[in-house]
């Protein structure tokens, strides 16, 4: 079956860096997205990596692994309206998007 | 960029009534619209994958007569809900791909909150 892992809840402070990983299996893959949801909104686009290695934009990075099965949202200079969930989507062999169930980010001052 | 937009934001509906929600691609042309649904604390389910002019395909699990979709051009798409009951309140939000590239991400309207009573 198609999975994948990320983890449920972290915490971090404000003005630090945090690391959320994410792994997966999937039936092919056509790249990988990283998207920041607020509480009772949609989703907005953050990335995506479709080749190994870092890319970064402003105060967050996206790495990918496709021999690993893994990458992560790498946030920056954290600021409190980064509290939100980070979910993680991988493009399967049919073009499916492939969810993770997302990782809320709590940030304290 | 990219921009979906979703009506309504909320609704609240009497058990037994119908709902239809409405997602536009505003500048762009969206040949296929994906539909979730999201419940408190979870991630985004896929519902259905609508595609212009054929019908909707749905995921194992998801009636087809209850959930009805609608992708009638390539600017709109509509998800009604038929005799809605408690257990459809949820978080319900379409999503488009912006053919200019996959590396744009996949455009989210704003969602729809139903609140069924």
């Amino acid at each position: 079956g198609q999975n994948i892992d990320q983890p449920t809840e972290m915490t971090a402070t404000e003005g630090a860096i945090v690391q959320i990983n994410c792994t997966y299996q999937t039936s092919g893959f056509n790249g990988l997205f990283w998207y920041q949801q607020h509480a009772g909104e949609a989703p907005t686009f953050l990335s995506y990596n479709v080749l190994d290695g870092l890319e970064e934009k402003g105060r967050f990075s996206s790495f990918l692994s496709r021999s690993k099965g893994y990458s992560y949202l790498l946030l920056k200079e954290l600021q409190m309206k980064d509290s939100a969930s980070y979910l993680c989507a991988v493009l399967d062999s049919n073009y499916q998007l492939i969810w993770g169930a997302g990782t809320k980010l709590i940030i304290k001052p | 960029g990219a921009v979906v937009s979703q009506h309504p934001s909320w609704v609240i509906c009497k058990s037994g009534t119908s709902v239809k929600i409405e997602c536009r691609s505003l500048d762009f042309q969206a040949t296929t619209m994906f539909w979730y649904r999201q419940f408190p604390k979870q991630s985004l389910m896929l519902m259905a994958t609508s595609n212009e002019g054929s019908k909707a395909t749905y995921e194992q699990g998801v009636e087809k007569d209850k959930f009805l979709i609608n992708h009638a051009s390539l600017t709109l798409s509509t998800l009604t809900v038929t005799s809605a009951h408690p257990e459809d309140s949820s978080f319900y939000i379409c999503s488009a791909r912006d053919l200019e590239g996959i590396g744009n991400g996949y455009t989210f309207g704003s969602g729809t909150r139903l609140t069924v009573v």
